[in-house]
């Protein structure tokens, strides 16, 4: 069947830190990959998406990039702020379409000043 | 994008009532999904709302429990029924265009029984 697996949080981090939230996936043929983020006391909101083997999301910052060798799309930000402390949760949608997304478990990220 | 409202909230309800949580999308889409998120949880999908027809649960969830109503393209309902402690949680609803889009999200019911 399909699953995310993300790496267990919390996650806290100290501004200006890189980071990095490794995410891994099992999927029948190509499914498209999504990170996604809740701030505290909102709904999810869409980070970054790819859709085919090797293509990278970026937005605000953040980065992945769709690796279907080693069914990973591990998001990563090269400086983080105290304003990207949220729980991150990747998911896949099954190459079909017209279905829901399967999500991770979620990563609470703290980032201190 | 789809911008998604939903109403209430949050809300405190008491044991044993029912309460029917709202979904608006500003433009037509194709799938809409309700999900529920307990604190510090990931999301698990209730059901996907079809229109004109019934939803479709996912398992461990009944229509008599969460009853869901989708009567156009744009807007849907999900009614937590005969509710109980165990029910506080956040619903959220989510909606997509189909194919590879996106899903967009609401945000969320906060709901809490005494």
């Amino acid at each position: 069947g399909n699953s995310v697996t993300q790496m267990e949080g919390p996650v806290t981090l100290s501004e200006e830190a890189f980071l990095t939230i490794n995410c891994t996936y099992t999927a029948t043929g190509y499914p498209s990959l999504f990170w996604y983020v809740q701030y505290p006391g909102e709904g999810l909101q869409l980070l970054l998406k790819a859709t085919k083997a090797d293509d990278k999301g970026s937005n605000k910052g953040f980065e992945a990039t769709y690796r279907k060798e080693t069914t990973s799309f591990h998001l990563e930000k090269g400086s983080v702020q105290v304003s990207d402390s949220a729980v991150y949760f990747c998911a896949l949608l099954r190459n079909s379409g017209n279905t829901p997304l399967v999500f991770g478990k979620g990563t609470r990220l703290s980032v201190i000043a | 994008s789809a911008v998604i409202s939903q109403k209430p909230s949050r809300d405190i309800c008491q044991r044993g009532t029912s309460l029917t949580i709202q979904c608006q999308v500003d433009s037509q889409v194709t799938m809409m999904f309700w999900y529920r998120q307990q604190p510090g949880q990931s999301l698990t999908l209730i059901a996907t709302a079809n229109q004109g027809s019934e939803a479709t649960y996912e398992s461990g969830f009944v229509i008599d429990k969460f009853p869901i109503s989708r009567p156009n393209l744009t807007f849907s309902t999900l009614t937590v029924s005969n509710m109980s402690p165990e029910d506080s949680s956040i619903y959220l609803c989510s909606a997509a265009t189909g194919g590879n889009q996106p899903q967009h999200f609401g945000d969320g019911t906060r709901l809490s029984i005494l």
